[in-house]
C-alpha cells in the first residue's frame, strides 16, 4: 500500500462525457502527479501540482484539466471524452525533499469510454 | 533529462539472480538514477536509486559504472512475483517537483 488513494477505481461512460478523478496524496506529501497509461502510448505525464500550484505541465490535452485543492488532495477533469482517452490514469505524489524524492502511486483509475 | 535504453524483453528463471541492464550515456553530473518497477497495471512501485556509489537494499542492488553510462539492477533471487516491467529513469535531482519520465522498460518474465 502506497499510501495514495485514487477514486473510482472502475469507470465506464460515454464519449461526450465529463469525468472527474479523485487523488488523496500520501499524509504529508505536497506533490501530487498525474499520469495516462494507454495501451499504445505506455505511461505518460500530464500534470504536477506542488502545494496548490501547478509546477509542470506535461502532455494534458485541453480538453483535460486537474487542480490541488487546499487539503492537498487533487482532482482530474476530463471532459469532452473520445474513445481514445480509455486508459489508466495514476496519480502519484512525492515528499517535499526531505526524503529520497521518489514517487508513490497510487492504483489507478482506469477509464473506458465507449 | 537524460534518456535511457533498456532491452526490450527478458527472461530469467525462478531463484537465479535477473540482471537488468540500462544504458544512460548522456548522464549529466547532478543525475540521479531511478528504478521502477510496474506489475501487470498496477501503479509503478520504486525499488532503488544511486548517484554513482553502488546501492543496496531490501528489493534489490544497483550497480553504476564508474563513468555513470550505464547501471544495472540486480534482483538476487527472482521469484514470480517479480515478473513486471521494469523502468530505468534518470532525474536531475531527487528533490521533489521532478517528474519521472518513463520510457519503454524492460518487460522481465520469471519463468519456474
Amino acid at each position: 500500500d502506497s499510501g495514495v488513494t485514487q477514486t473510482p477505481k472502475h469507470l465506464i461512460t460515454a464519449t461526450g462525457q465529463r469525468v472527474t478523478l479523485r487523488c488523496s496524496p500520501r499524509s504529508g506529501d505536497l506533490s501530487v502527479y498525474w499520469y495516462q497509461q494507454s495501451l499504445d502510448q505506455g505511461l505518460q505525464f500530464l500534470i504536477q501540482y506542488y502545494n496548490g500550484e501547478e509546477r509542470a505541465k506535461g502532455n494534458i490535452l485541453e480538453r483535460f484539466s486537474a487542480q490541488q485543492f487546499p487539503d492537498l488532495h487533487s482532482e482530474l477533469n476530463l471532459s469532452s471524452l473520445e474513445l481514445g482517452d480509455s486508459a489508466l490514469y495514476f496519480c502519484a505524489s512525492s515528499d517535499s525533499g526531505q526524503g529520497a524524492g521518489e514517487l508513490f502511486f497510487g492504483e489507478g483509475s482506469r477509464l473506458t469510454v465507449l | 533529462d537524460a534518456k535511457t535504453t533498456q532491452p526490450t524483453s527478458m527472461d530469467c528463471a525462478e531463484g537465479r539472480a535477473a540482471n537488468l541492464p540500462c544504458n544512460h550515456s548522456t548522464i549529466s553530473g547532478n543525475e540521479y538514477v531511478y528504478w521502477y518497477r510496474q506489475i501487470h497495471s498496477q501503479g509503478p512501485q520504486y525499488i532503488i536509486h544511486g548517484l554513482k556509489n553502488n546501492e543496496t537494499n531490501e528489493m534489490a542492488s544497483l550497480i553504476i559504472t564508474e563513468d555513470r553510462k550505464s547501471s544495472t539492477l540486480i534482483l538476487p533471487h527472482a521469484t514470480l512475483r517479480d515478473t513486471a516491467v521494469y523502468y530505468c529513469i534518470v532525474r536531475v535531482s531527487k528533490a521533489a517537483g521532478n517528474k519521472l519520465t518513463f520510457g519503454g522498460g524492460t518487460r522481465v518474465l520469471v519463468k519456474p
